[in-house]
């Protein structure tokens, strides 16, 4: 089993949409949970940075840890074709250990 | 510089050839960090800089790749006598502290023929 999971689509939503992207991972000493965001031929850039469980909103993107089920989501309403893009989950125990990333989720928003 | 500079953006090379991959990292970041990316994968972690402390090289999938940090700014990554399967995007990144968000640069798309 792959440390951290991660659906790799593609996913394809009609601009407005509301879209869902999840990772599931197995390593319980995670503690920080980040989303980026990369477009083709781009290096990923940083969308969303959680500590530890809860919600956190910006602008349009929700991201959610729930640490008990080992799951985290990124929400992204009113979905823009803008937003197509691949996008990569990302996580660490510590500050001395790298970010292990999902194998990324891509998604293409229909105008 | 305002990101994270990495040079060549594109390489071609032919098997058995040693390339060399170069990053600028973001004025005053601490940590530096490679990561392999290849077709429909994730990014794989090679190796890890953090200020003058020893580099964490558990990545590093043979003794074929190496990687420096001259004065704890820019980053060498080595790869000696190339193979078809490290042909890949090789992503650069920094950060001000280990467990901060990282900032990556755009990439060297190294090509083995």
């Amino acid at each position: 089993q792959k440390e951290v999971e991660q659906d790799p689509g593609p996913l394809s939503v009609p601009e407005g949409a509301i879209v869902s992207l999840n990772c599931t991972y197995s390593n319980s000493a995670f503690q920080y949970f980040m989303w980026y965001r990369q477009y083709s031929r781009k290096g990923p850039e940083l969308l969303m940075y959680t500590y530890s469980s809860g919600n956190k909103e910006d602008g349009r993107f929700t991201a959610q840890v729930d640490k008990s089920s080992k799951y985290i989501s990124l929400f992204i309403r009113d979905s823009q074709p803008s937003d197509s893009a691949t996008y990569l989950c990302a996580m660490s125990g510590s500050g001395n250990t790298p970010l292990v990333f999902g194998k990324g989720t891509r998604l293409s928003v229909i105008a | 510089g305002a990101g994270v500079s990495q040079s060549p953006s594109n390489k071609v090379t032919e098997k058995g050839k040693d390339v060399e991959l170069r990053c600028d990292p973001i004025s005053g970041h601490t940590a530096l960090y490679w990561y392999r990316q290849s077709l429909g994968q994730g990014l794989e972690f090679l190796i890890y800089f953090q200020g003058n402390s020893a580099p964490d090289k558990s990545g590093l999938p043979s003794d074929r790749f190496s990687a420096e940090r001259t004065g704890g700014s820019v980053s060498t990554l080595t790869i000696q006598r190339t193979q078809q399967e490290d042909s890949a995007v090789y992503l650069c990144a920094s950060s001000l502290a280990g467990n901060a968000g990282y900032t990556f640069g755009s990439g060297t798309r190294l090509t083995v023929v």
